[in-house]
């Protein structure tokens, strides 16, 4: 059964810093990986999705790697702000013969930037 | 495209009631996903539909929960009879079978039993 594990499970971290963001999975087979911003009260808003033959995705600030073999993916954020303080979701879609739809969530790290 | 709707936002209700919570998913997307929200259990995929048809029902908890998709652009997540066990965020999302199979959330429908 394929398990996400998220860690930190809670950041605070000054206005500038570079932050790295972890998730592990323990099963390589899967389909893609997508990260996740939580805000407090709010949906999920999808910010990098990384398919299984890809390495890295970048948008902005914000770089998602993967590295299937070791069952991990990063997501590192540049030059950390106040308004990225939210809770960090990574999921995978494993890569089953019964199906490939479900997305399985991590726990998440929830990240506050202080000014 | 307006993303996914979700109707109510929010929903208080009394233990023993019927809830029903609304979703339009994005236009083409041929998929649609209900999943729920905890503190105590994060976020659990409850049912899955694809084209119209139920998949994957297994994570829904009980028989007081049914799950529909009439058309390609609505579903309803019912729950009949309430608990307070029931309360939780609710969140619809769907995905394209094509492309980069990226999944999109609405914002959710708060549901609470008192």
């Amino acid at each position: 059964k394929q398990e996400v594990t998220q860690i930190p499970a809670a950041l605070s971290v000054p206005e500038g810093e570079n932050l790295v963001l972890n998730c592990s999975f323990t099963d390589s087979a899967i389909y893609n990986l997508q990260w996740f911003r939580q805000d407090p009260g709010k949906g999920l808003t999808s910010l990098l999705l990384i398919q299984s033959s890809q390495r890295e995705q970048t948008s902005g600030r914000l770089n998602a790697s993967l590295d299937k073999s070791s069952g991990r993916s990063t997501l590192y954020i540049a030059a950390s702000q106040p308004g990225d303080s939210a809770t960090y979701l990574c999921a995978v879609i494993p890569l089953s013969i019964y199906n490939t739809d479900k997305l399985i969530f991590g726990t998440g790290t929830r990240l506050q930037v202080f000014p | 495209d307006a993303g996914v709707i979700q109707s109510p936002r929010h929903e208080v209700t009394e233990m023993g009631q019927e809830v029903t919570l609304r979703c339009k998913p994005i236009s083409g997307h041929d998929y649609l996903f209900w999943y729920r929200q905890t503190m105590m259990r994060g976020l659990e995929l409850l049912i899955y539909f694809n084209n119209n048809v139920p998949i994957d029902d297994s994570g829904m908890p009980e028989d007081r929960f049914s799950a529909k998709m009439p058309n390609a652009s609505f579903s309803t997540l019912k729950i009949q009879p309430s608990e307070p066990r029931d309360s939780a965020v609710y969140f619809c999302a769907s995905r394209g079978a094509q492309g980069n199979y990226g999944y999109t959330f609405g914002s959710g429908t708060r549901l609470t039993v008192v």
